[in-house]
């Protein structure tokens, strides 16, 4: 199972932009990278995924260095409804079941 | 579409009881899982499901059990419940082909389940 860092909180201004990165050293191969959003009391809701270099959807970007050791969740102008906790997740994919190993994640509040 | 769906929303049982909790998966999907998130912690993997057999299990005691429908929907059982099982239980689905590690969970709003 490769375990992921990231820090504890992270506080931000509307309208900025937000950067979240994770470690995770010991990621395998075929190993890819998962970010989830969670609000209290709700379940995790799926973000962004991806494997190497730069994914992008409409509501993020995962930046992704050629070593893997790292990756890096980008959300653009942020707003109050973003105040979240954010999950990096590398899913384990073997012996025949898939898992995702939830840290505690990042709480980001942001400030209007 | 549909999400995933969780009943009920909010359980409260009573020390030494049992409770099942009920998952329907997103349409398509083939596996099922379910997880436990204690108030300030992320969610703890319990079990997965596929095709009716279970796949994986995560780090709980017997009490804990799960089964698969022909339809995938999904239950889990807790048995002689403890206080330190209140808890919000979440369900994921997945499509279960496991593509690698490309495959995606999405999940459902949770059970809040309290136990006095």
């Amino acid at each position: 199972l490769a375990k992921t860092t990231q820090p504890i909180s992270m506080d931000s201004y509307e309208g900025q932009e937000v950067n979240i990165t994770c470690s995770h050293n010991n990621i395998a191969t075929n190993d890819y990278i998962t970010w989830y959003q969670q609000f209290p009391s709700q379940g995790p809701r799926f973000i962004i995924q991806g494997y190497k270099t730069k994914v992008t959807n409409e509501v993020a970007s995962l930046f992704i260095p050629a070593d893997r050791k790292s990756s890096t969740l980008s959300l653009p102008r942020v707003s109050l409804s973003d105040t979240a906790v954010y999950y990096c997740l590398v899913p384990y994919s073997g012996a025949g079941s898939y898992q995702l190993t939830f840290g505690k994640g990042t709480k980001l509040s942001v400030i209007p | 579409d549909a999400g995933v769906t969780q009943s009920p929303t909010h359980l409260i049982k009573t020390r030494g009881q049992h409770v099942t909790l009920r998952c329907s998966p997103i349409s398509g999907h083939k596996s099922v899982s379910w997880y436990q998130q204690v108030l300030g912690q992320g969610p703890q993997f319990i079990f997965q499901y596929y095709e009716k057999e279970e796949r994986g299990r995560g780090n709980f005691p017997d009490r804990f059990s799960a089964r698969q429908f022909p339809n995938y929907s999904s239950e889990l059982n807790v048995n002689a419940l403890l206080l330190g099982d209140s808890a919000l239980y979440l369900c994921a689905s997945s499509l279960g082909s496991l593509s690698g590690g490309e495959e995606t969970q999405y999940f459902g709003p949770g059970t809040r389940l309290l136990v006095l």
